[in-house]
């Protein structure tokens, strides 16, 4: 499987863009990047993905290298709300039936 | 819309014991997942099934996991004998498919003491 690398945590302060770095250098053709995030006592939920192109959606933007070999999370504007544990996975439907293999993950502080 | 709904949110029981966690997916979603959360291991998958049939439980740690999906509204997750290890947090996900984004439950913390 291939392997996703973030740093274990990171901080924030309300109301400023964040980064969230995301390293997978082993990469197939047909892999997704997708990003779950998990609130506090709360099951994980789905954020945004992507397979070549930058994407865009109402809670997240992703970057994507021009080698795949790295993406990037982007909350534009952190609220107290999106402290979480982030998480990017690497996802190939063809290949391992649509499964979801977690690591593990970012830890979003966001201070007021 | 209502989520996924798992029950019971909480348990509390003695080694030994049978424990049943139970999970209702999402209307119309024909794909159910059972994930298990803890501090050591993180967040695993433990099976999944398409269409009510098991597709891959090759994360179900043993013999004394087992996991039913008698139709397409209903799901369980049992254990027998329940060991202390098996305290965790059981998150059940349902999806329309089993390549689509999946839509996490609450949860069940459970606790074996």
């Amino acid at each position: 499987d291939a392997k996703t690398t973030q740093p274990n945590s990171m901080e924030s302060n309300e109301e400023e863009p964040v980064h969230l770095p995301c390293n997978h250098s082993t990469i197939s053709g047909t892999d997704y990047i997708h990003w779950y995030r998990q609130l506090p006592s709360q099951g994980p939920e789905y954020v945004i993905h992507g397979l070549t192109s930058n994407v865009n959606n109402r809670m997240a933007s992703l970057a994507i290298a021009e080698d795949r070999k790295s993406s990037t999370l982007i909350l534009h504007r952190a609220t107290l709300r999106d402290a979480a544990v982030y998480y990017c996975i690497l996802r190939d439907v063809d290949n391992q039936g649509g499964k979801l293999i977690f690591g593990q993950g970012t830890e979003l502080s966001v201070k007021p | 819309d209502a989520g996924v709904i798992q029950s019971p949110r909480h348990e509390v029981t003695e080694m030994g014991q049978e424990v049943t966690l139970r999970c209702k997916p999402i209307s119309g979603h024909n794909s159910l997942f059972w994930y298990r959360q803890t501090m050591m291991r993180g967040l695993e998958l433990l099976i999944y099934f398409n269409n009510n049939v098991p597709i891959d439980d090759s994360g179900m740690p043993e013999d004394r996991f087992s996991a039913k999906m008698p139709n397409a509204s209903f799901s369980t997750l049992k254990i027998q004998p329940s060991e202390p290890r098996d305290s965790a947090v059981y998150f059940c996900a349902s999806s329309l498919a089993y390549q689509e984004t999946q839509y996490f439950g609450p949860g069940t913390r459970l606790l074996v003491l």
